[in-house]
């Protein structure tokens, strides 16, 4: 069954440090989205990916992030200059024609902890 | 942000009965609501969805109600098994179209446990 692979499943980094996590979607998906959980909170929307461009971003989502899908297959998250609250689990996601359902294919996450 | 509440954290059931698990939302806006289930290590996982134009949807062991005047929606699941322990995660959508179906405002998630 095609699945949302994410890489790394946990990295370590200084704060001021740049990050970049990656994920790669199932194959014949067209909207992309980044999700986070910060330990004890919500699942959170940051972004929305679709035909090669942002279509939404939340307030979180501010000048240090960025995404990219750099070659068709990965879809990569940047946090330019990591801050100790960017700690978290980030959830890459897809999908497809389901997308009118609401149901997204999330991979096992990428544990961020900025020291 | 308080726009979808799970105002259980945990539910414990025994093998057999019927799981109730709640949520609230207060955004008016939103019109299709959804179901995920998360199991430790794993990313969530749809189990099941609603439009606001309906007030009941089932598949199989599971059945979503929605009441809209109430703001309040509910997931069903019948009979409970001890595989269904995980978390579960109630979301919601207003839905402009095209990427916007896929941005959720999740809920804080219930703890379901179910005995053998």
């Amino acid at each position: 069954e095609p699945e949302v692979t994410q890489t790394p499943s946990h990295q370590v980094t200084q704060m001021g440090q740049e990050v970049i996590l990656r994920c790669v979607p199932i194959s014949n998906h067209l909207y992309f989205y980044w999700y986070r959980q910060i330990l004890g909170q919500k699942v959170e929307f940051l972004v929305s990916f679709y035909n090669n461009e942002i279509s939404e971003k939340s307030e979180i989502f501010d000048d240090q992030f960025s995404v990219e899908r750099p070659d068709g297959s990965n879809f990569t998250l940047k946090i330019r200059s990591t801050k100790l609250e960017d700690s978290a689990m980030y959830f890459c996601a897809s999908s497809g024609w389901t997308v009118r359902t609401g149901e997204l294919f999330f991979g096992e996450g990428s544990r961020l902890t900025v020291l | 942000d308080q726009q979808v509440k799970q105002n259980s954290p945990s539910l414990s059931v025994q093998e057999g009965r019927i799981s109730i698990l709640n949520c609230d939302y207060t955004n008016s806006m939103f019109d299709y609501f959804l179901w995920y289930k998360k199991y430790p290590a794993e990313g969530p996982t749809f189990l099941i969805s609603i439009s606001s134009i309906k007030d009941k949807n089932e598949d199989g062991r599971f059945t979503v109600f929605l009441n809209k005047s109430a703001k309040h929606l509910s997931l069903h699941i019948v009979p409970s098994q001890p595989g269904d322990s995980a978390v579960y995660f109630c979301a919601a959508s207003a839905r402009a179209g095209g990427t916007s179906y896929g941005k959720l405002t999740f809920g804080q998630g219930t703890i379901l446990t179910v005995h053998p």
